[in-house]
């Protein structure tokens, strides 16, 4: 088992480029999510996805898109990238949404926007 | 706004020594405490997963307790080990968010040989 893994792991936009990260999953899990992750912060909810054609908004959507069209892929598309997207980016799995399912991570995408 | 505030930012502790850190967060509509670890160059894992008020949970010599009366949870580590070193997550699960976590920005702990 993979768990979860996050494509690519590094990359350097200019402002207005955009770009799509990849999110795969192996454990047959329902529920997807991408974080963004700040110095000094914590993890903040970008999208999130409760099964296969779904997504929703979390707490920080503004310039980014999202896309579940297989349920072990979770795609997080930046249209056109600014410097305040410059992040690390985190996608994470969970069997459902309970509260009480801990949450599988990906390996991170560092994100630089200049 | 819910906050989700963990304390100290940081810690140094002896090889050896135990140690312990806190996490507080709104004491209404209190659903679930997670707790993470996330080791340098890793990605974040869970340790715990709280959400009866008294709970306490172990997994070798790490603990944790729940006070969702007061709003707060502490880890504890004892008798520290390098591997130990890493930055400790915990995320906060109100009753009405849709079961979406809200997360603090974490402890690091450096365990000094």
């Amino acid at each position: 088992n993979a768990g979860v893994t996050q494509t690519p792991k590094f990359r350097v936009l200019k402002t207005g480029q955009s770009m799509t990260l990849l999110c795969a999953q192996d454990m047959n899990h329902e529920y997807m999510y991408w974080y963004r992750q700040d110095p000094g912060m914590g993890l903040r909810l970008i999208h999130y996805s409760v099964g296969e054609g779904t997504t929703a908004k979390g707490e920080v959507p503004d310039g980014y898109n999202v896309s579940r069209l297989k349920k072990q892929n979770f795609l997080l598309g930046l249209e056109s990238a600014a410097p305040s997207q410059t992040s690390v980016y985190f996608c994470a799995s969970s069997y459902s949404s309970w509260a009480g399912d801990e949450q599988f991570f990906g390996p991170g995408t560092r994100l630089t926007v200049l | 706004i819910l906050n989700v505030e963990q304390s100290p930012q940081s810690l140094h502790v002896q090889e050896g020594d135990s140690t312990n850190f806190t996490c507080s967060f709104p004491s209404s509509n209190f659903y679930a405490l997670h707790w993470y670890r996330w080791e340098t160059a890793k990605s974040p894992e869970a340790l715990f997963v709280m959400t009866l008020n008294g709970d306490e949970k172990k997994k070798g010599r790490i603990s944790a307790t729940l006070n969702t009366k007061e709003g707060y949870s502490y880890l504890y580590i004892k008798g520290s080990q390098p591997e130990d070193s890493a930055t400790y997550l915990c995320a906060f699960c109100p009753a009405d968010s849709n079961y979406q976590l809200i997360w603090g920005a974490g402890t690091k702990l450096i365990i000094k040989p």
